[in-house]
């Protein structure tokens, strides 16, 4: 069965503090992306990225970076220098198979909060 | 211009009213879909639409209608809702129906009085 966890619930830092948002999934399949979605207070689910599972480069941009390692089944996001606009509920996906109707398996969620 | 546009961005109806929820994208995308999100929970798939045909239902009930008139809009009909089908309504995009990235709409907050 594929599963998505973020074991975080809730995470609160100061503005300018570095966090990492952790996301475990777990898939038979050898070919599968992963996701992460941003979703602030207004609702809108903003894409983040998409990383294929035969790529474990990370990846890099601005202030975000992903660490993608396949051997822990992880696919963790780190913000550096967090600011007050990044306080939002971020999700973590994993693509579905064709006998699950390529549903997105969604993580919980973990809300962010950046204090000033 | 990823961008998926989704009217009205608030309603509150009564049990007996009969509302639609529009949504649009010109981003050339083939697959559409209706989500359902409840406070502090995932997304739900609801719907799916490939190609202008409905692909996917998931279990939804009846009072829930989705159209698909073109290729660029999807409507949600919604009929004699209860309560609990307050929540936020989202639509989204994709290339294709696979393991594509989905682009969302901003959401209708839907209140069921």
């Amino acid at each position: 069965a594929q599963k998505v966890t973020q074991a975080q619930t809730e995470i609160s830092v100061v503005e300018k503090e570095d966090v990492t948002l952790d996301c475990v999934y777990e898939t038979r399949d050898t070919t599968y992306y992963l996701f992460w979605y941003k979703q602030p207070p207004s609702g809108e689910l903003v894409f983040l990225i998409r990383r294929n599972s035969f790529d474990e480069q990370n990846e890099i941009s601005g202030r975000y970076s992903w660490n993608f390692q396949k051997s822990t089944s992880s696919f963790n996001f780190t913000i550096t220098a967090s600011q007050v606009v990044d306080s939002a509920v971020y999700f973590c996906a994993l693509s579905g198979t064709m006998d699950s109707n390529y549903q997105l398996i969604w993580g919980a969620g973990t809300k962010l909060i950046i204090k000033p | 211009d990823t961008e998926v546009t989704q009217t009205p961005k608030h309603l509150v109806m009564g049990m007996t009213n009969k509302k639609s929820l529009k949504c649009e994208q010109h981003m050339g995308h083939r697959a559409m879909y209706w989500y359902k999100q409840k406070a502090k929970k995932p997304p739900e798939l609801m719907f799916v639409y490939s190609y202008e045909k409905l692909s996917i239902n998931e279990s939804v009930p009846s009072r829930f209608s989705p159209e698909c008139p073109n290729s660029s809009l999807l409507n949600l009909h919604l009929h004699a809702l209860q309560p609990e089908d307050s929540a936020l309504y989202l639509c989204a995009s994709s290339q294709g129906w696979g393991q594509e990235t989905q682009y969302f709409g901003p959401g209708t907050r839907l209140l069921v009085l």
